[in-house]
C-alpha cells in the first residue's frame, strides 16, 4: 500500500521568502511518480510540478522546485521568493498504476499564508 | 491548463432529491476520475474511466452513480444523498501514455451541500 504525508496542517510565511512544504512517501514499487498540486480557495487543484522515481535531477518549475531524497523517501516542494498570491492548500501525492489508468493518492494538504 | 470544466459550481439538494454533476474536458484526453474532498480528509478517488470504461470503483455507495457517454464528457448521478456525502467534488482527466509522466488536470469542482 502506498502512504503520503504531509506533516504540516499550516505554516506562515512572510512575503519573498522562500518556503519548504514537507512531504514524505511510503511504498514498495520501484517505478513511481510524485505530484504537488495548488489548491486555492475556488477549489481548483492546479498541478505545480513532478518527479520521477528514476529522475537524477531535482525537478523545477519557475519558482518551484522539488527536493528529491529518494533514500529518505522524501519529496519536499521549495518555493521560491513567495508571494501573496502563493497562498492557498498544497498537496503532495504519488502515483500508482491500476489497469493502464493512472491513480493518485493524496496527502491531507499544507495550508499556507503567505503574509504582506 | 484549465481545459476541465464542471456544473453546477455549487448544489444545495434535499435527502430526497436526484441530480447531477457534469464533467467536460477539452483536453483530448482518454481518461476521467470523479474524487471527493471532505473537509478534514485527503482527497479520495471514487471512480476511473479509461476509455469509457469503468475501471475503477473505489467502493462507493450505490447512490452514487457514475456515467461517460464519451471520453470527454463524464456525470455523477446522485440520489438519496446522506448529509455526510456534503463536500468538493472533483473531477480530473488524464492522458493514458504509459508514460512516467501522466498528469491528471482538475476541474474547479462542485460544492454539494446536503441538507
Amino acid at each position: 500500500a502506498q502512504k503520503i504525508t504531509q506533516t504540516q496542517p499550516g505554516m506562515f510565511v512572510q512575503e519573498k521568502e522562500a518556503v519548504t512544504l514537507d512531504c514524505t512517501y511510503d511504498t514498495s514499487d520501484p517505478s513511481y511518480g510524485l505530484f504537488w498540486y495548488k489548491q486555492p480557495s475556488s477549489g481548483e487543484m492546479i498541478f505545480l510540478i513532478y518527479q520521477g522515481s528514476y529522475d537524477q535531477q531535482n525537478a523545477t518549475e519557475g519558482r518551484y522546485s522539488l527536493n528529491f531524497q529518494k533514500a529518505r523517501k522524501s519529496a519536499n516542494l521549495v518555493i521560491s521568493a513567495s508571494q501573496l498570491g502563493d497562498s492557498a492548500m498544497y498537496f503532495c501525492a504519488m502515483r500508482e498504476v491500476i489497469q493502464g489508468a493512472q491513480k493518485l493518492v493524496f496527502g491531507q494538504g499544507t495550508r499556507l499564508t503567505i503574509n504582506p | 491548463e484549465t481545459g476541465v470544466t464542471q456544473t453546477p459550481r455549487h448544489l444545495v439538494m434535499g435527502m430526497t432529491n436526484k441530480k447531477s454533476l457534469k464533467c467536460e474536458q477539452h483536453l483530448g484526453h482518454n481518461a476521467m476520475y470523479w474524487y471527493k474532498q471532505s473537509a478534514k480528509k485527503p482527497l479520495e478517488l471514487m471512480f476511473v474511466y479509461n476509455f469509457k470504461e469503468q475501471t475503477e470503483n473505489n467502493s462507493v455507495p450505490s447512490r452514487f452513480s457514475p456515467e461517460c457517454p464519451n471520453s470527454s464528457h463524464l456525470f455523477l448521478h446522485l440520489h438519496t444523498l446522506q448529509p455526510e456525502d456534503s463536500a468538493l467534488y472533483l473531477c480530473a482527466s488524464s492522458q493514458l501514455s504509459g508514460g512516467a509522466q501522466e498528469t491528471q488536470y482538475f476541474g474547479p469542482g462542485t460544492r454539494l451541500l446536503v441538507l
